[in-house]
């Protein structure tokens, strides 16, 4: 079944301004990751969140991780319209085969000039 | 150069052919995948390899055989191709079985069965 659910589906955004998209999950994770994909492309790596922190910073991204709430969060901060893109989470867990990447169902973000 | 690349792009076919797709890394990864990204950009695993074994064996049809010659490399073989299987499949690598790494994935393989 599908790990990860992301909140919103769908986020509109100007230019400048700020862009949150949440993630939450079920299960024990080793750590989260976050991907971009832009239309027609293959997945970015964009950031890794151990399953012991709580907060990962990178340029314009930030991070959180809230073990408790089984929930994660993605801020772009003066968002760009390149950033147009669908983000999705991915939870990393330990299986009989190593650890394996489970995506969530995506926000596709959109930013207008 | 191309981290992970994959052949072909596209691939149009008809129902009950058989096709291949290639893929190919030059990460020195040691770890390679297959997923699959349906009509709704869900993405789930099929398979994955670790040095050329079999490590991840998702509930996905015995029509479709991955293949891996050596760590570099994951094919994916499917038989008797149906409308179904229309979708875009990303291979993709990793170190060390992932871990606290991040995978690279390909530009994907558009597969449509008409």
């Amino acid at each position: 079944s599908q790990q990860g659910e992301e909140d919103p589906q769908a986020l509109s955004i100007q230019e400048g301004e700020n862009a949150t998209m949440n993630c939450s999950y079920k299960t024990s994770i080793n750590n989260l990751q976050w991907y971009r994909q832009n239309s027609g492309r293959g997945l970015v790596h964009l950031i890794l969140i151990r399953s012991n922190e709580r907060e990962k910073h990178s340029g314009r991204l930030r991070v959180t991780l809230d073990t408790s709430k089984k929930s994660s969060s993605l801020l772009i901060t003066a968002s760009r319209a390149a950033d147009t893109a669908s983000y999705f989470c991915a939870t990393a867990a330990l299986t009989g085969g190593g650890n394996k990447l489970t995506f969530g169902t995506g926000t596709q973000l959109k930013v207008e000039l | 150069d191309t981290a992970v690349s994959q052949t072909p792009k596209y691939l149009v076919t008809q129902m009950g052919n058989d096709k291949s797709i290639k893929c190919e890394q030059n990460l020195g990864h040691d770890t390679m995948y297959w997923y699959k990204q349906d009509s709704k950009k869900f993405l789930k695993i099929m398979f994955s390899y670790n040095n050329k074994e079999l490590i991840i064996n998702e509930t996905v049809p015995n029509r479709f055989s991955p293949k891996s010659p050596d760590k570099a490399h994951l094919n994916l073989h499917i038989n008797s191709l149906e409308l179904g299987d229309s979708a875009v499949y990303f291979c993709a690598s990793s170190q060390l079985f992932g871990g606290d790494y991040g995978y690279t994935f390909g530009s994907g393989t558009r597969l449509t069965v008409v």
